[in-house]
Protein backbone atom coordinates (compact mmCIF):
# COMPACT_ATOMS: atom_id res chain seq x y z
CA UNK A 1 0.00 0.00 0.00
CA UNK A 2 1.15 3.70 -1.31
CA UNK A 3 1.27 5.41 2.54
CA UNK A 4 0.36 9.03 3.12
CA UNK A 5 2.63 11.09 5.68
CA UNK A 6 1.10 14.56 6.63
CA UNK A 7 3.30 17.17 8.21
CA UNK A 8 2.61 18.74 10.60
CA UNK A 9 -0.04 16.88 12.63
CA UNK A 10 -1.45 20.20 13.58
CA UNK A 11 -0.54 23.90 12.74
CA UNK A 12 -1.53 27.35 14.44
CA UNK A 13 -1.52 30.33 11.95
CA UNK A 14 -2.47 34.57 12.27
CA UNK A 15 -5.66 35.22 10.18
CA UNK A 16 -4.03 36.89 6.86
CA UNK A 17 -0.97 34.59 7.07
CA UNK A 18 0.40 31.50 4.91
CA UNK A 19 -0.60 27.95 6.07
CA UNK A 20 1.65 25.15 4.36
CA UNK A 21 0.85 21.64 4.81
CA UNK A 22 2.99 19.00 3.47
CA UNK A 23 1.92 15.29 2.11
CA UNK A 24 5.02 12.66 0.93
CA UNK A 25 3.76 9.37 -0.38
CA UNK A 26 5.51 6.16 0.01
CA UNK A 27 6.07 6.09 -3.67
CA UNK A 28 5.60 7.94 -6.74
CA UNK A 29 1.68 8.60 -7.66
CA UNK A 30 2.71 10.12 -10.68
CA UNK A 31 -0.17 8.76 -13.78
CA UNK A 32 0.98 7.79 -17.56
CA UNK A 33 -1.39 10.48 -18.30
CA UNK A 34 1.68 12.69 -16.50
CA UNK A 35 -0.86 13.92 -13.95
CA UNK A 36 0.20 12.99 -10.31
CA UNK A 37 -3.40 11.27 -8.75
CA UNK A 38 -3.02 13.07 -5.44
CA UNK A 39 -5.92 15.05 -3.73
CA UNK A 40 -6.79 16.99 -0.57
CA UNK A 41 -9.57 17.60 1.07
CA UNK A 42 -11.12 19.96 3.83
CA UNK A 43 -12.68 18.50 6.90
CA UNK A 44 -15.14 21.15 9.40
CA UNK A 45 -16.26 19.69 12.63
CA UNK A 46 -19.25 17.44 12.26
CA UNK A 47 -19.48 17.99 8.80
CA UNK A 48 -17.91 15.50 5.74
CA UNK A 49 -14.68 16.47 4.08
CA UNK A 50 -14.96 18.35 0.88
CA UNK A 51 -12.70 18.00 -1.99
CA UNK A 52 -10.63 21.16 -2.61
CA UNK A 53 -7.88 20.10 -4.62
CA UNK A 54 -6.92 17.18 -7.62
CA UNK A 55 -4.70 16.04 -9.87
CA UNK A 56 -2.40 17.48 -7.39
CA UNK A 57 -2.67 20.98 -8.31
CA UNK A 58 -6.39 21.18 -9.75
CA UNK A 59 -8.51 23.54 -7.82
CA UNK A 60 -11.90 22.49 -7.49
CA UNK A 61 -14.62 25.24 -9.34
CA UNK A 62 -15.89 27.05 -6.26
CA UNK A 63 -12.52 26.47 -4.15
CA UNK A 64 -10.97 29.98 -2.68
CA UNK A 65 -8.22 30.99 -5.00
CA UNK A 66 -6.29 31.50 -1.50
CA UNK A 67 -6.10 27.22 -1.95
CA UNK A 68 -3.72 26.33 -3.83
CA UNK A 69 -1.50 22.54 -4.48
CA UNK A 70 1.69 21.63 -6.22
CA UNK A 71 4.49 19.32 -5.63
CA UNK A 72 5.53 16.50 -7.75
CA UNK A 73 7.09 13.45 -7.54
CA UNK A 74 6.57 11.97 -4.02
CA UNK A 75 6.31 15.52 -2.22
CA UNK A 76 3.21 17.73 -2.43
CA UNK A 77 2.10 20.87 -0.36
CA UNK A 78 -1.22 22.78 0.37
CA UNK A 79 -0.90 26.57 0.94
CA UNK A 80 -3.73 28.62 2.19
CA UNK A 81 -2.67 32.04 1.47
CA UNK A 82 -4.21 34.83 3.39
CA UNK A 83 -5.80 32.62 5.86
CA UNK A 84 -9.74 33.06 6.64
CA UNK A 85 -11.40 32.31 9.99
CA UNK A 86 -13.75 29.88 7.71
CA UNK A 87 -10.46 28.11 7.03
CA UNK A 88 -10.07 26.48 10.31
CA UNK A 89 -10.26 22.85 9.86
CA UNK A 90 -8.66 19.58 9.08
CA UNK A 91 -6.95 18.52 5.91
CA UNK A 92 -6.42 15.29 4.47
CA UNK A 93 -4.29 14.44 1.28
CA UNK A 94 -5.33 11.33 -0.64
CA UNK A 95 -3.31 9.20 -3.42
CA UNK A 96 -5.77 7.69 -5.77
CA UNK A 97 -2.91 6.17 -7.76
CA UNK A 98 -3.45 2.61 -6.62
CA UNK A 99 -5.66 0.60 -4.48
CA UNK A 100 -6.13 0.99 -2.00
CA UNK A 101 -6.47 4.36 -2.30
CA UNK A 102 -4.79 6.19 0.67
CA UNK A 103 -5.30 9.04 2.83
CA UNK A 104 -2.70 11.17 5.13
CA UNK A 105 -3.40 11.23 9.03
CA UNK A 106 -4.26 14.67 8.58
CA UNK A 107 -3.28 18.23 9.31
CA UNK A 108 -5.39 20.52 11.60
CA UNK A 109 -5.37 23.98 11.35
CA UNK A 110 -6.06 26.63 13.80
CA UNK A 111 -5.87 30.41 14.25
CA UNK B 1 -27.38 19.37 -7.23
CA UNK B 2 -25.80 16.02 -6.77
CA UNK B 3 -27.10 14.43 -3.62
CA UNK B 4 -26.06 11.69 -1.63
CA UNK B 5 -27.87 10.40 1.30
CA UNK B 6 -26.83 7.20 3.33
CA UNK B 7 -28.73 5.14 5.71
CA UNK B 8 -28.75 1.94 7.41
CA UNK B 9 -26.64 2.58 10.14
CA UNK B 10 -26.91 1.59 14.08
CA UNK B 11 -25.77 -0.23 16.84
CA UNK B 12 -24.88 -3.82 16.42
CA UNK B 13 -23.11 -6.59 18.19
CA UNK B 14 -19.99 -7.92 17.99
CA UNK B 15 -20.21 -10.59 14.91
CA UNK B 16 -23.41 -8.92 13.64
CA UNK B 17 -24.63 -7.75 10.23
CA UNK B 18 -25.51 -4.42 8.92
CA UNK B 19 -26.56 -2.91 5.59
CA UNK B 20 -25.52 0.12 4.58
CA UNK B 21 -27.46 2.06 1.20
CA UNK B 22 -26.71 5.28 -0.60
CA UNK B 23 -29.25 6.26 -2.31
CA UNK B 24 -27.87 9.02 -5.49
CA UNK B 25 -29.34 12.16 -7.49
CA UNK B 26 -28.41 14.98 -9.48
CA UNK B 27 -26.44 13.01 -11.64
CA UNK B 28 -25.96 10.10 -14.83
CA UNK B 29 -25.36 7.67 -11.93
CA UNK B 30 -23.95 4.63 -13.77
CA UNK B 31 -21.13 6.74 -15.38
CA UNK B 32 -19.48 6.88 -11.87
CA UNK B 33 -17.60 4.61 -9.80
CA UNK B 34 -18.53 4.83 -6.17
CA UNK B 35 -16.63 3.64 -2.94
CA UNK B 36 -17.30 3.82 0.43
CA UNK B 37 -14.99 5.91 2.98
CA UNK B 38 -15.05 5.26 6.52
CA UNK B 39 -14.36 7.67 9.86
CA UNK B 40 -13.40 6.35 13.42
CA UNK B 41 -14.61 9.05 16.29
CA UNK B 42 -12.02 11.43 16.45
CA UNK B 43 -9.69 9.71 13.59
CA UNK B 44 -8.63 10.14 10.07
CA UNK B 45 -10.27 8.52 6.52
CA UNK B 46 -9.98 5.58 5.45
CA UNK B 47 -11.08 3.83 2.06
CA UNK B 48 -13.18 0.64 2.78
CA UNK B 49 -14.52 -0.27 -1.07
CA UNK B 50 -15.08 0.69 -4.62
CA UNK B 51 -17.40 -0.15 -7.43
CA UNK B 52 -17.11 0.50 -10.88
CA UNK B 53 -20.16 2.29 -12.69
CA UNK B 54 -21.51 -0.64 -14.78
CA UNK B 55 -20.68 -2.39 -11.23
CA UNK B 56 -18.48 -5.06 -13.05
CA UNK B 57 -15.58 -4.35 -10.57
CA UNK B 58 -15.36 -4.36 -7.00
CA UNK B 59 -12.21 -3.27 -4.98
CA UNK B 60 -12.34 -3.78 -1.22
CA UNK B 61 -9.97 -2.79 1.52
CA UNK B 62 -7.86 -5.98 2.85
CA UNK B 63 -9.06 -4.77 6.50
CA UNK B 64 -13.00 -5.94 5.10
CA UNK B 65 -12.18 -8.15 2.49
CA UNK B 66 -14.05 -11.29 2.94
CA UNK B 67 -16.41 -9.83 5.06
CA UNK B 68 -18.04 -6.93 3.41
CA UNK B 69 -19.39 -6.62 -0.46
CA UNK B 70 -20.09 -4.04 -2.45
CA UNK B 71 -22.94 -3.40 -5.13
CA UNK B 72 -25.40 -0.90 -6.90
CA UNK B 73 -28.08 -1.02 -8.88
CA UNK B 74 -27.94 1.79 -11.48
CA UNK B 75 -32.19 1.28 -12.11
CA UNK B 76 -32.76 2.70 -8.74
CA UNK B 77 -29.21 4.59 -8.28
CA UNK B 78 -28.24 2.85 -5.02
CA UNK B 79 -24.95 1.77 -3.68
CA UNK B 80 -25.23 -0.83 -0.94
CA UNK B 81 -22.65 -1.81 1.32
CA UNK B 82 -23.25 -5.40 3.20
CA UNK B 83 -21.44 -5.67 6.46
CA UNK B 84 -20.51 -9.34 8.02
CA UNK B 85 -18.57 -10.75 10.86
CA UNK B 86 -18.19 -6.96 12.30
CA UNK B 87 -15.80 -6.01 14.66
CA UNK B 88 -15.68 -3.30 16.88
CA UNK B 89 -13.09 -1.87 14.75
CA UNK B 90 -15.42 -1.39 12.13
CA UNK B 91 -17.04 1.25 14.57
CA UNK B 92 -17.15 4.42 12.41
CA UNK B 93 -19.48 7.10 10.10
CA UNK B 94 -19.21 5.57 6.80
CA UNK B 95 -19.38 7.80 3.48
CA UNK B 96 -20.75 7.12 0.70
CA UNK B 97 -18.64 9.22 -2.08
CA UNK B 98 -18.69 9.51 -5.82
CA UNK B 99 -15.64 9.26 -7.73
CA UNK B 100 -14.29 11.46 -10.21
CA UNK B 101 -15.37 11.69 -13.80
CA UNK B 102 -13.50 9.42 -16.02
CA UNK B 103 -10.81 6.52 -15.79
CA UNK B 104 -8.96 6.60 -12.97
CA UNK B 105 -9.95 9.92 -11.59
CA UNK B 106 -10.36 8.30 -7.82
CA UNK B 107 -10.71 11.68 -5.97
CA UNK B 108 -14.27 11.65 -4.01
CA UNK B 109 -16.23 14.10 -4.80
CA UNK B 110 -19.21 14.79 -2.97
CA UNK B 111 -19.06 13.01 0.00
CA UNK B 112 -22.84 12.09 1.73
CA UNK B 113 -23.06 13.22 5.53
CA UNK B 114 -22.42 9.57 6.36
CA UNK B 115 -23.95 6.96 8.50
CA UNK B 116 -23.16 5.88 11.99
CA UNK B 117 -22.09 2.38 12.52
CA UNK B 118 -21.32 1.11 16.15
CA UNK B 119 -20.34 -2.27 16.93
CA UNK B 120 -20.65 -2.83 21.00
CA UNK B 121 -21.82 -5.74 23.51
Amino acid sequence: DIVMTQSPDSLAVSLGDRATINCKSSQSVLRSSNKHALAWYQQHPGQPPKLLIYWASTRKSGVPDRFSGSGSGTEFTLTITGLQAEDVAVYYCQQYHAIPNTFGGGTKVEI
Amino acid sequence: EVQLLESGGGLVQPGGSLRLSCAASGFTFSNYAMSWVRQAPGKGLEWVSAITGDGGATFYADSVKGRFTISRDNSENIVSLQMHSLTVEDTARYHCVREGEGAGAGFFDPWGQGTLVTVSS
